[in-house]
């Protein structure tokens, strides 16, 4: 069936070091969505990336999508506390147009 | 500010209970759903309805059932829990849009069966 694979499951940074996680689909996707769950929180909407080959940022954070609408990635430079969490790419199933998750990148700051 | 409230945050129920989550919205959406949540697994809906008294399957209903009586309620039911539905409950709702609407969810229900 189709399928949404993200990974790294978990990355552990230093404070200030990047952090990426990627997200490959098994078919083309109309649009991807990202989330973030904090610890002991809910998934709460990043952004929505519809155009092939798009790339968005939001402050330390940038998003792509890729040329084929297959893949996505989400970069954030310089880690902060605060960006603790996991992150959560969605994309809508052929079937009945409901989101496919992967499985989450877990994002870690070394103490 | 929008709003999705999960009656209970932790709840802990026996083998064989018959357990009732719900969930309300506030922002008029006519979609609603009910995800899962486990360790490595990400999030896999069970149920999702687009209008009231209309409900659809997800990817893993089995063991489960739902009611929208009202356009702002959507409530899971376990019919006799087990010990392999303990996990985290998460609802959600959006506005109507094929797949490209994001979803608004709410805190959670931690379930824990004995």
């Amino acid at each position: 069936g189709q399928q949404v694979m993200q990974i790294p499951q978990y990355q552990h940074v230093q404070e200030g070091e990047d952090f990426t996680t990627y997200c490959n689909s098994s078919t083309t996707l109309s649009n991807i969505q990202w989330y973030k769950q904090r610890p002991g929180g809910h998934p709460v909407f990043l952004i929505q990336l519809v155009k092939s080959g798009e790339v968005k940022k939001q402050k330390r954070l940038t998003f792509q999508f890729g040329e084929a609408k297959k893949n996505s990635s989400l970069h954030i430079t310089a880690t902060q506390t605060t960006d603790v969490g996991t992150y959560f790419c969605a994309g809508p199933a052929d079937s009945n147009y409901q989101l496919i998750w992967g499985a989450g990148t877990k994002l870690i700051i070394k103490p | 500010d929008v709003k999705v409230t999960q009656s209970s945050r932790y709840l802990v129920k026996r083998t064989g209970e018959k357990v009732f989550l719900e969930c309300v919205q506030d922002m008029d959406h006519e979609n609603m759903f009910w995800y899962r949540q486990d360790p490595g697994l990400g999030l896999r809906l069970i149920y999702f309805s687009y209008d009231v008294k209309m409900k659809e399957k997800g990817d893993i209903p089995e063991g489960y059932s739902v009611s929208r009586e009202k356009k702002e309620r959507f409530s899971l039911i376990l019919e006799s829990a087990s010990t392999n539905q303990t996990s985290m409950y998460l609802c959600a709702s959006s506005a109507p849009g094929g797949g490209s609407e994001k979803l608004f969810f709410g805190s959670g229900t931690q379930l824990s069966v004995l």
